[in-house]
């Protein structure tokens, strides 16, 4: 079945450093994924899409790789800051899918930045 | 328009009882879906609509859980003898048609006590 697996413990990083999150997919070929921000008591929110035929993506801070080989993407915050704390959540979605438009998630990586 | 609304922001209940919640989604998105989130977890997907119709169901979407879209605008969840199995926080979204970015509202968060 379909896997996807994130940083299975919480992240803490110092302010100012690159923080670092794994998404691991498994028995899925994503045609693309995506990354979500979730704030506590909120609805996520979309942050970066990358597609299978890119390789990374930037957006200020943030930087996303997609390894359709080791079935990976890693999500990269730089220069954190105390505001970046919250979950990240990430959502491949495959090609398999069909007519399904929906998201799958991964548990999420809760990351704090200390100041 | 300032987003996706959802109503009520929270609702606690007793087991047994039927609850509805109502998501009111971006005006021009013709796509909406529900999700229900647990703690720890990711959203994990219910049911979606495009406009009016409904294309696709969970198998988490047991017979007690109904979903509407009459006017492909609005759209309510219902729950019906609610157990303590279904607190969760319940999630609604909202995309243009061919759009990959969801557009998530604050959710409704349900105890059942």
């Amino acid at each position: 079945s379909q896997k996807i697996e994130q940083n299975s413990e919480a992240l803490n990083i110092q302010e100012g450093k690159t923080a670092t999150l794994t998404c691991n997919y498994t028995n899925y070929s994503p045609a693309y994924l995506q990354w979500y921000r979730q704030d506590p008591g909120r609805g996520p929110v979309f942050l970066l899409l990358i597609r299978e035929n890119e390789k990374e993506k930037r957006k200020e801070r943030l930087k996303v790789t997609f390894d359709t080989t080791l079935k990976q993407s890693l999500f990269h915050i730089t220069a954190s800051q105390p505001a970046d704390s919250a979950t990240y959540l990430c959502a491949p979605r495959g090609v398999s899918s069909g007519s399904a438009r929906q998201l799958t998630f991964g548990s999420g990586t809760q990351l704090t930045v200390l100041p | 328009d300032t987003g996706v609304s959802q109503d009520p922001r929270h609702k606690i209940t007793k087991r047994g009882q039927n609850v509805t919640f109502r998501c009111d989604p971006i005006s021009e998105h013709n796509r909406l879906y529900w999700y229900r989130q647990t703690l720890g977890q990711g959203p994990e997907f219910l049911t979606y609509f495009q406009n009016e119709a409904q294309l696709e169901k969970s198998r988490l979407l047991s017979d007690r859980f109904s979903a509407e879209r009459p006017k492909g605008s609005f759209s309510t969840l219902e729950i019906q003898r609610t157990e303590q199995g279904d607190s969760a926080m319940y999630l609604c979204a909202s995309s243009l048609a061919g759009g990959n970015e969801q557009y998530f509202g604050p959710g409704t968060r349900l105890t059942v006590t």
